[in-house]
């Protein structure tokens, strides 16, 4: 059982928005501003798209964006596209554990 | 360009120890903490550890803590993870990461993976 709960599935159409939540615990995601996620395609290695709940590294397209209220954080893409189909994962910082991650959700585009 | 490269993966038995390799290129190596993450064959995944820059802080998750060790040379730009009494479940495609910032903790993202390294422990 993974330490932040993501829904093990999404999906939306082409041009769509979806959006991705990530619970955790006040010791994590609702304790600190330090939740990423990441997308994984199959067989490649993650790639950081978001970082500090809400900042997307230089590079990735402005249609993803992070946001958190309380113990959750929450992964938006809009304008969905066929290449946005993968898995993507959050991660919070705990200070017992050091970095935690989510089960992952596995985004289907139709 | 940014580059990690992991080496030293492989198959052992139980009880056995391995040690993995990270070469780094295209940035300046000691100024970023890393971190190994590993992936279990169609799961999710788990930080194992990081270091910092300086290598003053090394931290493990507690699933490998005590047997596991991180270091890094940063005159070679490489990362190196001693795995000591593995296990089944240490079987896994572990990967180096490069993190935003010179320490480990708080994490704040790791912005560049290597292309992972599998790891299989089977008698």
């Amino acid at each position: 059982q993974s330490a932040l709960t993501q829904p093990a599935s999404v999906s939306g159409s082409p041009g769509q928005s979806i959006s991705i939540s990530c619970t955790g615990t006040d010791s994590d995601v609702g304790g600190y501003r330090f939740v990423s996620w990441y997308q994984q395609h199959p067989g490649k290695a993650p790639k950081l798209m978001i970082y500090d709940v809400s900042v997307r590294p230089s590079g990735v397209s402005n249609r993803f964006s992070g946001s958190k209220s309380g113990n959750t954080a929450s992964l938006t893409i809009s304008g969905l596209q066929a290449e946005d189909e993968a898995v993507y994962y959050c991660t919070s910082y705990r200070s017992s554990d050091i970095l935690v991650f989510g089960g992952g959700t596995k985004l289907t585009v139709l | 360009e940014m580059k990690l490269l992991e080496s030293g993966g492989g198959l052992v038995q139980p009880g056995e120890s391995l040690r993995l390799s990270c070469a780094a290129s295209g940035f300046t190596f000691n100024a970023y903490a890393m971190s190994w993450v590993r992936q279990t064959p169609g799961k999710g995944l788990e930080w194992v550890s990081g270091i910092s820059g300086s290598a003053a802080g090394t931290y493990y998750a507690d699933s490998v803590k005590g047997r596991f060790t991180i270091a890094r040379d940063n005159s070679k730009s490489t990362l190196y993870l001693q795995m000591n009494s593995l296990r089944d479940d240490d079987t896994a495609v572990y990967y180096c990461a490069k993190g935003r910032d010179v320490v480990v903790v708080p994490d704040r993202g790791l912005d560049y993976w290597g292309q992972g390294i599998l790891v299989t422990v089977s008698s």
